[in-house]
Order: structure tokens, then C-alpha cells, then sequence
């Protein structure tokens, strides 16, 4: 009954190597985020689709590539992991593009060693 | 660019205690959401406000957005243990409704 689930939970690697984060929305919702979280908690939004289309792309290294099969799905996979990339990585969801209101998971705790 | 600053960063009370969490900007917004996050958790929408003055009641929580809707408070009432969490406000860009403006939130421990 999870409205936005992200998998895995936690995610330890080390530098160089490549990964993905899945996360799936069952509130009908059109639009899905990708959204950083540094140690000092600040939320930065990284991508944004509506109805699978790519409708914000911030300042986001090329490694990190979204991907969205369907509107209920939003999947990120990132290249050449660096230790920077070490954050928790939170999936979101909204009605339309207003963000309003947000909707998340619970976040992955991605671990670069 | 638009900042969210929100003050205290951190905040130790006892249960019991009144406190009140503020967000504020130079700019104006459209709307102003709270959340509140537990460890381990995502954000989890608290209140949404629109109205310049516009004050809301979540039980023992107070949210009230400014006249110039460039800020807002939190006041919480006889604070209890559960409501320990990062608080964060975010603004949505009244020049451009997909934009949201996250403050750095507010660290909450209510100490029994």
C-alpha cells in the first residue's frame, strides 16, 4: 500500500561503478522527482518527468541518467560512481508539474567507498 | 536567486515547551509547504498555505504565512516527543509554478 517506493534502501559501492535506484508511484499521479539529500539535509531537486516526459534537468553530471518506462515508474542510473555521490537519494511524486504537494519515499542511502 | 532561510537550525526542548520555527525570504512566493521528516523517512506534507496571512491549525501546530507571502512560521503548542523531526519549508516561485525553493530545515529534538 506504499504509495512512492524506492528500492533498494541502502546502497554501498565503491567508486567506478555503476547503479541503479527504482522507484514506483500507485497514486495515479503525472509527475515524478528525483530529489538529492546532502549530509547537511539540504533537498536539491536533480530531475523532474511528466507523463514520461523530461521536464527539469538541473545541474546533473551526465553519469546520472533517468529514465521513465511509464508514468508510474521514474528509475535512475548512475555511471562512474563518485565518492560526492555518497547522499540519500528521494523519489517523489505530485499531481501535476506545480509540485504541489510532494509526495515521497523513504530514500536511498547511497554509500560510495 | 531565491533563498529559504529558515532559523533555528537546530532546536533541544523539553516536552511540554512552546516553540516556534520561522521561514523567511526576500522574495515572494506563490505557496508555502511544510514538511516534517523523520530518520529514515522521506518529507511528509504537514500544510500547504496560499493566502498572504493566511493561518492554518494541525492540531497542535500553527502555521501562519506573511502578509507579503515572503515568509512563514510553525508555532507548535506543548511539544511532545513525536513531533521530533527535520521541519523544512519549501516555497513554490511565483514566477514559475514548477519551481520549488527549499529551505535547509529545522532540527527538533523533544526531550521527555
Amino acid at each position: 500500500d506504499t504509495a512512492v517506493s524506492q528500492t533498494p534502501k541502502y546502497l554501498v559501492t565503491q567508486m567506478g561503478n555503476d547503479k541503479s535506484i527504482k522507484c514506483e508511484q500507485n497514486l495515479g499521479h503525472d509527475t515524478m522527482y528525483w530529489y538529492k539529500q546532502d549530509s547537511k539535509k539540504f533537498l536539491k531537486i536533480m530531475f523532474s518527468y511528466n507523463n514520461k516526459e523530461l521536464i527539469i534537468n538541473e545541474t546533473v553530471p551526465n553519469r546520472f541518467s533517468p529514465k521513465s518506462p511509464d508514468k508510474a515508474h521514474l528509475n535512475l542510473h548512475i555511471n562512474s560512481l563518485e565518492l560526492g555521490d555518497s547522499a540519500v537519494y528521494f523519489c517523489a511524486s505530485s499531481q501535476d508539474r506545480r509540485q504541489f504537494p510532494l509526495h515521497f519515499g523513504n530514500g536511498t542511502r547511497l554509500t560510495v567507498t | 536567486t531565491q533563498l529559504l532561510e529558515q532559523s533555528p537550525q537546530f532546536l533541544s526542548i523539553q516536552e511540554g515547551e512552546n516553540l516556534t520555527v520561522y521561514c523567511n525570504s526576500s522574495s515572494v512566493f506563490s505557496s508555502l509547504q511544510w514538511y516534517r521528516q523523520e530518520p529514515g523517512e522521506g518529507p511528509v506534507l504537514l500544510v500547504t498555505v496560499v493566502t498572504g496571512g493566511e493561518v492554518k491549525k494541525l492540531k497542535r501546530l500553527t502555521f501562519q504565512f506573511g502578509d507579503a507571502r515572503k515568509d512563514s512560521s510553525l508555532h507548535i503548542t506543548a511539544a511532545q516527543p513525536g513531533d521530533t523531526g527535520l521541519y523544512l519549508c519549501a516555497g513554490g516561485d511565483a514566477g514559475n509554478n514548477r519551481k520549488l525553493i527549499w529551505g535547509l530545515g529545522t532540527s527538533l529534538a523533544v526531550n521527555p
